[in-house]
């Protein structure tokens, strides 16, 4: 039973087109995030929200649109992709309003853009 | 200047050594302080996390912060092959989370 999954595990696309990465926890948590690791290892939150309300909005391009139907799940849709988005995206739940110190991250989705 | 900033290594011992991993962080608001182990291709996981300066041991894992220099340690003892992964450090506080570059640690048998 997976606390945080995400799909697809893998995502290679070309440049321009439009993809959806999915995130679903089973845990009951009120919030839940979305962070980028880029090649260096370095991670970096990008959004967060508090049962289904957003509140962190990091400075990412708007080409970046989170979504939350409720408060187990929280999409990420990515417009016009480019070769930079080429990252580990993940996604990440917390029990209490966020954010907090204990998340609980799902496996990644790694984006390939070409 | 990051928010957080962390020696990326890579850092090798043998098994049996005490690794000392390091952070400082720059922006007094941070509140809380934490320590997530991430091994390869896998998402990072939670080790520990404190609100105060001082020190938190878990196991072999002590978690230490000092607030008045801004300084994150964590101590591993008795370190194992297991342990090989890499370490990162994060603070936050006030609706921001930051993290370190990740310390990436090897230990040999």
């Amino acid at each position: 039973d997976t606390a945080v999954s995400q799909t697809p595990k893998y995502l290679v696309t070309q440049m321009g087109n439009d993809k959806s990465i999915k995130c679903e926890q089973n845990l009951g948590h009120d919030t839940m995030y979305w962070y980028k690791q880029d090649s260096k290892k370095f991670l970096k939150i990008m959004f967060s929200y508090n049962n289904k309300e957003l509140i962190i909005n990091e400075t990412v391009p708007n080409r970046f649109s989170p979504k939350s139907p409720d408060k187990a799940h929280l999409n990420l849709h990515i417009n016009s992709l480019e070769l930079g988005d080429s990252a580990v995206y993940f996604c990440a739940s917390s029990p209490k309003a966020g954010p907090r110190p204990e998340q609980y991250f799902g496996p990644g989705t790694r984006l390939t853009v070409t | 200047q990051k928010e957080v900033e962390q020696d990326p290594g890579p850092l090798s011992v043998p098994e049996g050594a005490i690794v000392s991993l390091n952070c400082t962080y720059s922006n007094s608001a941070f509140q809380y302080f934490m320590w997530y182990r991430q091994y390869s291709r896998k998402g990072p996981e939670l080790l520990m996390y404190t609100y105060s300066s001082g020190n938190k041991e878990d196991g072999r894992f002590t978690a230490q912060v000092d607030k008045s220099s801004k300084y994150i340690s964590l101590f591993i003892r008795d370190s194992q092959p297991s342990d090989s992964a890499t370490y990162l450090c994060a603070s936050g506080g006030n609706n921001d989370m930051r993290f370190g570059a990740g310390t990436r640690l090897t230990v040999k048998p």
